[in-house]
């Protein structure tokens, strides 16, 4: 069964820091991968999407992918209170009974981050 | 959220009944999605419509069904409600990258 594992945290990094979130995947040909942000009781919000041929920064934000070791990475810098959510990876899977038409998710990682 | 609208909001079911979760877009998207959310399960894919006319079965669909009736609407319906069943319901729409969600509805049944 294809897969998206994330820590579940939570993390903490005190505000001004530099929050690292990670996932990993099992479908080596995945293409495309995202990152939402949920607020607690709220629908998730994309954040940023990255296609499998490079990396992507956008104001405080940055995904970073690894096709190699399978994973995909989202660093927040200078952190602030309100960063804090959980942020769910997502994958577009192909391979073997995939569709370019499904995202898999991750159970999501708890960032809090202290004034 | 206001290109995703899902309908209701909130509802209270007891066990055996029915009810049908309204999903409608207005971005002319072609794919539909509906999602389940629980307590440490992340988003499960329930069932989808890639386009009008056509739907699939997700990760968890046993206990629901769903209709496209247009390229707009997609509905799900649970037949029979079960206490399993009570979840946070997530209606997503797109027509390339990426996903956009509607607000949700929260059912609990009895």
């Amino acid at each position: 069964q294809k897969e998206v594992e994330q820590n579940s945290g939570p993390l903490s990094v005190p505000e001004g820091a530099i929050a690292s979130l990670n996932c990993t995947y099992s479908d080596r040909g995945s293409q495309s991968f995202f990152w939402y942000r949920q607020y607690s009781g709220k629908s998730p919000e994309l954040i940023m999407f990255i296609y499998s041929n490079g990396d992507k920064e956008d104001g405080r934000f940055t995904a970073q992918l690894n096709k190699a070791s399978q994973y995909v990475s989202l660093l927040i810098r200078d952190s602030q209170p309100s960063d804090s959510a959980t942020y769910l990876c997502a994958v577009n899977m192909f391979g073997s009974g995939g569709s370019n038409y499904k995202l898999t998710f991750g159970k999501g990682t708890l960032l809090t981050v202290n004034p | 959220n206001a290109g995703v609208t899902q309908t209701p909001k909130f509802q209270v079911l007891k066990t055996g009944q029915s009810m049908t979760l309204q999903c409608a877009q207005d971005m002319n998207h072609n794919s539909m999605y509906w999602y389940r959310q629980d307590p440490g399960m992340g988003l499960r894919l329930i069932y989808y419509s890639a386009s009008e006319g056509t739907t699939d079965k997700g990760e968890v669909p046993n206990g629901y069904n769903v209709s496209r009736l247009n390229k707009r609407e997609f509905s799900l319906r649970l037949e029979s409600a079960a206490p399993s069943q009570t979840s946070v319901y997530f209606c997503a729409s797109r027509i390339d990258q990426p996903q956009h969600f509607g607000d949700g509805t929260r059912l609990s049944i009895l």
